[in-house]
């Protein structure tokens, strides 16, 4: 069965100061795909990123860098100089090629709390 | 992109009643997707289709929910004699026809079943 495991309820942090988001995922599948979503208190998920299991380059995209290692079933994503518009929950996702692609497992999300 | 549009926003009924939300998604793309979240935890698949098509369908989805989609554009997800258990966020998201692609989400129907 797949999984995601978010161990980080919640995360507070000071303006500037860098986050590291961990995630940790389980299947059985040889390819497969991992995605960061983000929920501000808007409610409304937002795309962060899209990985798949053959891809283990690291990503940077200006403060947000993710870590991918297969060796670990780790997905990780840091936010450097964090700042308050970064308040939300964070969700780590898998989706298997064996089963459907639209059908993404989530984990329960880690609540960021960037405060100034 | 103007977005995946969700009405109503907020919807309270009380145990029994029907139930139907809407979901406008993305214009060009084929799939729409449906997820249920409760307080504290992630988005739960219930199910989705492509174009008219509903592919696949989650053990969530018991007999007294049903979604649509009649012309492939719109979609409606119905749920019969509520139950105080049915109470969550109703997420819709869409995306273009290839598989795994990253998902447009919209703002959810809020539902309170008292």
């Amino acid at each position: 069965a797949q999984k995601v495991t978010q161990a980080q309820t919640e995360i507070s942090v000071v303006e500037k100061e860098d986050v590291t988001l961990d995630c940790v995922y389980e299947t059985r599948d040889t390819t497969y795909y991992l995605f960061w979503y983000k929920q501000p208190p808007s409610g409304e998920l937002v795309f962060l990123i899209r990985r798949n299991s053959f891809d283990e380059q690291n990503e940077i995209s200006g403060r947000y860098s993710w870590n991918f290692q297969k060796s670990t079933s780790s997905f990780n994503f840091t936010i450097t100089a964090s700042q308050v518009v970064d308040s939300a929950v964070y969700f780590c996702a898998l989706s298997g090629d064996g089963g459907s692609q639209g059908n993404l497992i989530f984990g329960k999300g880690t609540k960021l709390s960037v405060k100034p | 992109d103007t977005g995946v549009s969700q009405d109503p926003r907020h919807k309270i009924t009380k145990r029994g009643q029907n139930v139907t939300f809407r979901c406008d998604p993305i214009s060009e793309h084929n799939r729409l997707y449906w997820y249920r979240q409760t307080l504290g935890q992630g988005p739960e698949f219930l199910t989705y289709f492509q174009n008219e098509a509903q592919l696949e369908k989650s053990r969530l989805l018991s007999d007294r929910f049903s979604a649509e989609r009649p012309k492939g554009s719109f979609s409606t997800l119905e749920i019969q004699r509520t139950e105080q258990g049915d109470s969550a966020m109703y997420l819709c998201a869409s995306s273009r026809q290839r598989g795994n692609e990253k998902l447009f989400f919209g703002s959810g129907t809020q539902l309170s079943v008292l």
